[in-house]
């Protein structure tokens, strides 16, 4: 069971918005900033956000946010490209440790 | 360009110790205030945290495999390792290397470069 919730899967049509959440507590997403990671085909996962920050090369479509424990990421006007798993992560500080969500399974229609 | 690479045997004999070593080129292990993780992801689930260590040679691990796992720096080859001990079946996954940087604007770190991965599986 992993130390963050998140949906099992998502989908969502080309050009729609879709919004993927992470539900922590206060030891971890309530403290700390959120890393998003995109991982396509089971390859190496990939950081497209964190807090609300976009890494380089990062298409700006993407966007983050936070309220209290709960972490979102929000893709605007979804292309193919973007079907891919998504991982949120931060660190949790009672565990000294970094928690994951189980990913979500975004599907482009 | 920062790049990582794992590197390891892909196979392991369950209760022996798994060994993995991640090559950091394009930049030096000893210098900056990094972090460079291990993480591992078994098949067709989701990513697992190991364990990271500091540039000076501290370490935090996960909890649930702290009293299995060693992570371990050698600044003159460049690389860091990991070895985790006493594998069973359950240890079977991709296993990945990162570094974290310090991220200023929201004063934490961040995982910024990834390996490709090495799969390693535990079987007899």
């Amino acid at each position: 069971q992993s130390a963050l919730t998140q949906e099992a899967s998502v989908s969502g049509t080309v050009g729609q918005k879709v919004t993927l959440s992470c539900t922590g507590n206060s030891n971890n997403i309530g403290s700390y900033a959120v890393g998003w990671y995109q991982q396509i085909s089971h390859g190496a996962p990939k950081t497209v956000m964190f807090g609300n920050s976009l890494p380089s090369g990062i298409p700006d479509r993407f966007s983050g946010s936070k309220s209290g424990t709960t972490a979102s990421l929000t893709i605007s006007g979804l292309q193919p490209e973007d079907e891919a798993d998504y991982y949120c992560s931060t660190w949790d500080y009672s565990l000294s440790a970094w928690v994951f969500g189980g990913g979500t399974k975004l599907t482009v229609l | 360009q920062v790049q990582l690479q794992e590197s390891g045997p892909g196979l392991v004999k369950p209760s022996q110790t798994l060994s993995l070593t991640c090559t950091v080129s394009g930049g030096s292990i000893s210098s900056g205030s990094y972090y460079w993780s291990w993480i591992r992801q078994p098949a067709g689930k989701g990513l697992e945290w190991i364990g990271r260590i500091y540039t000076s040679g501290s370490t935090n691990y996960n909890p649930s495999l702290k009293s299995r796992v060693t992570i371990s720096v050698d600044t003159s080859k460049n690389q860091f390792s990991l070895k985790l001990s006493s594998v069973t079946a359950a240890d079977t996954a991709v296993y990945y290397c990162a570094r974290e940087d310090y991220d200023y604007v929201w004063g934490s770190y961040r995982w910024n470069y990834w390996g490709q991965g090495t799969l390693v599986t535990v079987s007899s």
